[in-house]
């Protein structure tokens, strides 16, 4: 079956802008994940959703950062005023059991 | 906190031999998962492997299997017959309890499989 999808693959913002990340997870599976892969910071979790539960947004590095997940489906990351210190490859996954399927990123350059 | 730790920043073997990838871990919990996991220059993580905390036997996947120690808190991972698209960043993780919590992960090791 089709795995976790996400788009842009790539996206060049200039500093100030807002930007949007979306992410399809793989059908069936309630939970969904957002990471930051960075030079610097290795892997670092985001935020959180299952189901119809209030989301787990304890990884979120500030406010500018949001996230939403419509219809128990698709996930919207948000970068509002990007900052060049938020360029890196954002990854997306969905969980089945204990296992997390990722998607194949979205990379982020902000000049 | 969980802690992941892998001590081999980039490792390099040639085809067809094998490579061991070292991977420790802190946690007080008893109950958890450990994966590892394949980045290629693609970007796409691919689940390598898993093993499962309480499960005393070692999971193996074709060419991969693993050396899981729960008392030593290590989890290293085992290629056999390496082959040129094993080339890639491998990243060891950790998820406690029942698996419904973020991945904690390693800084990964990038593996050259030398022609």
């Amino acid at each position: 079956g089709a795995g976790v999808s996400q788009s842009p693959s790539n996206k060049v913002t200039e500093k100030g802008k807002d930007v949007e990340l979306r992410c399809d997870p793989i059908s069936g599976h309630t939970a969904l994940y957002w990471y930051r892969q960075s030079l610097g910071q290795g892997l670092e979790f985001l935020i959180y959703f299952q189901g119809n539960s209030a989301p787990d947004k304890s990884g979120l590095p500030s406010d500018r950062f949001s996230a939403e997940r419509t219809g128990g489906s698709v996930s919207t990351l948000t970068i509002q005023r990007t900052q060049q210190e938020d360029s890196a490859v954002y990854l997306c996954a969905s969980r089945e059991r204990e296992t997390q399927y990722f998607g194949p990123g979205t990379r982020l350059l902000v000049l | 906190a969980q802690t992941v730790t892998q001590s081999q920043p980039e490792m390099s073997v040639q085809e067809a031999e094998t490579v061991t990838l070292s991977c420790t871990y802190d946690t007080s919990e008893n109950n958890y998962y450990l994966f590892w996991y394949k980045q290629p220059p693609s970007r796409q993580m691919i689940l390598v492997i898993r093993q499962e905390a309480y499960k005393q036997q070692n999971a193996t996947e074709n060419r991969f299997s693993v050396n899981f120690q729960k008392a030593a808190k290590s989890f290293s991972l085992k290629i056999s017959d390496s082959q040129l698209g094993d080339t890639a960043m491998y990243f060891c993780a950790f998820v406690p309890n029942f698996g419904n919590e973020k991945l904690t992960f390693g800084t990964g090791t990038r593996l050259t499989i030398i022609p």
